[in-house]
């Protein structure tokens, strides 16, 4: 078990530029979940992966916002013409099948958006 | 749609004194999870409770899930200052969206 990997680990990028981070979760978990988190705040639900389909996408989530997962293993999310209030801590997790198994969360991607 | 609010929102005390965090939802839940998140880090799973009025203790935690599954409590009993962090309660509120209390920020006083 070598966990979950997220990379890069910081990013700050200029408003209206695109950014793409990737998440390598534990290789014998199928599911896959994005989180944003703000200082102060808990994580914030973004989307779900269970191998490689997208089951749920919160609905608070912006178009500018799109998340894949190809081959059911690594998954990208992407961020298009980024705004000020994209910076956050993007936080990726994964879990054994089963609704109710425990979140294993990589280390997040800091990103600032200048 | 779903609310999950967790009282108080921080919490300072001295070490040695106990620490209780509530969290509460407004629809019964399947199950309930505990996890930790110290400062810089990222959230770490403590525990899952999923029967009704259940308890788990885990050394100085005490974890509850009420009767009717809608709320639940942790308790630390003489805190330490390896306790400092943030509390969050999270579940599967629906489908399979997994969501996230609004946490209690512990500080431990030496």
């Amino acid at each position: 078990d070598t966990g979950v990997s997220q990379d890069p680990r910081h990013k700050i990028t200029k408003r209206g530029q695109n950014v793409t981070f990737r998440c390598d979760p534990i290789s014998e978990h199928n599911r896959l979940y994005w989180y944003r988190q703000t200082l102060g705040q808990g994580p914030e639900f973004l989307t779900y992966f269970q191998n490689e389909a997208q089951l749920e996408k919160s609905r608070l989530l912006s178009d500018r916002f799109s998340a894949e997962r190809p081959k059911g293993s690594f998954s990208t999310l992407e961020i298009q013409r980024t705004e000020q209030g994209d910076s956050a801590m993007y936080l990726c997790a994964s879990s054994w099948q089963g609704r109710d198994s425990p979140l294993h969360f990589g280390n997040g991607t800091r990103l600032t958006v200048t | 749609g779903q609310q999950v609010m967790q009282i108080p929102q921080y919490q300072h005390v001295q070490e040695g004194e106990d620490f209780t965090t509530y969290c509460n939802s407004s629809t019964t839940l399947s199950n309930i999870q505990w996890y930790k998140q110290r400062p810089g880090g990222h959230p770490v799973f403590l525990i899952q409770l999923v029967k009704s009025g259940e308890v788990k203790k885990q050394k100085r935690l005490t974890f509850q899930f009420g009767e009717a599954k809608k709320n639940s409590s942790l308790h630390i009993t003489a805190t330490q200052t390896t306790d400092v962090g943030t509390y969050f309660c999270a579940g599967p509120w629906t489908g399979n969206q997994f969501y996230f209390g609004t946490g209690t920020s512990l500080t431990v006083i030496p």
